[in-house]
C-alpha cells in the first residue's frame, strides 16, 4: 500500500530533549516536505526537499533540522525543543518532477506536545 | 508568487444544505489547484484537483469545484451536506512549470448540524 509513515504519532518531551520524528514513503517520491499545523494558521511549512541531499528552509524553519541521506527517509530533528514548537506536525511528499501538479500526499500526523 | 485565501475560518452548515467553501488565488503562471481535507485525527487527503483539463472538476464524496479563471477562484461545493463531511479543509495552489510546491490556505472547519 503506497504510504507516507511517521513515527511517533504522539509524543510528550520536556523542553531541551532533543528528539527525532521519522518519515517514510514508499512511493519512490523525489519531493518530501515538513509542515506544522496550529490553529488558526493553517499549514506552515518547515523545511523540504528536492532530492537526496537537497533540503531547503520553508517559512518556518527556526528550531528544526532536517535531512536527506535515502530517497525514502526524511527524519525531523529538533534539537532542542521548546514549547512553542508544540504543535501538530505533518510529513508529506510528491510525485517524481516530471509529472508533478504540485499533490501531496500526507502521513498521518505526529502530535508533539513540549512542557 | 502565488497565494491562497480561504473566506471563512469556520463555514456551519445544517445536514442537507448545500456546502460551499470559498478559495480565491493569486498566480503569476496558470494554476494547479487543491482541494484537500483533513478528517478529525487524521491527516490530509486529496478531495478533488484542477490541472488545467476540465474547469468543473469533481471528487469524491459529490464534492466538486469550478475554476474560474475571470475571478480567480475555485470554491468548493457540495449539494446536500451529511454529518460525515465535518472536516477541516485546506485550497491549494502550485504553478504549472515551477517548482510545483505548493501554497496552502489557512483552512476552513465545516460545522454540519443535525
Amino acid at each position: 500500500e503506497a504510504q507516507v509513515t511517521q513515527n511517533p504519532r504522539y509524543l510528550i518531551t520536556v523542553t531541551g530533549k532533543k528528539l527525532t520524528v521519522t518519515c517514510s514513503q514508499n512511493m519512490n517520491h523525489e519531493y518530501m516536505s515538513w509542515y506544522r499545523q496550529d490553529p488558526g494558521l493553517g499549514l506552515r511549512q518547515i523545511y523540504y526537499s528536492m532530492n537526496v541531499e537537497v533540503t531547503d528552509k520553508g517559512d518556518v524553519p527556526e528550531g528544526y533540522k532536517v535531512s536527506r541521506k535515502e530517497k525514502r527517509n526524511f527524519p525531523l530533528i529538533l534539537e532542542s525543543p521548546s514549547p512553542n514548537q508544540t504543535s501538530l506536525y505533518f510529513c508529506a511528499s510528491s510525485k517524481p518532477r516530471g509529472s508533478n501538479t504540485g499533490e501531496l500526499f500526507f502521513g498521518e500526523g505526529s502530535r508533539l506536545t513540549v512542557l | 508568487a502565488q497565494s491562497v485565501t480561504q473566506l471563512g475560518s469556520h463555514v456551519s452548515v445544517s445536514e442537507g444544505a448545500l456546502v460551499l467553501l470559498r478559495c480565491n488565488y493569486s498566480s503569476s503562471v496558470p494554476p494547479y489547484l487543491f482541494w484537500y481535507v483533513q478528517y478529525p485525527n487524521q491527516g490530509l487527503q486529496l478531495l478533488l484537483k484542477y490541472t488545467s483539463a476540465a474547469t468543473l472538476v469533481k471528487g469524491i464524496n459529490d464534492f466538486e469545484a469550478e475554476f474560474k479563471k475571470s475571478e480567480t477562484s475555485f470554491h468548493l461545493t457540495k449539494p446536500s451536506a451529511h454529518m460525515s463531511d465535518a472536516a477541516e479543509y485546506f485550497c491549494a495552489v502550485s504553478e504549472s512549470g515551477g517548482s510545483y510546491i505548493p501554497t496552502f490556505g489557512r483552512g476552513t472547519s465545516l460545522i454540519v448540524h443535525p
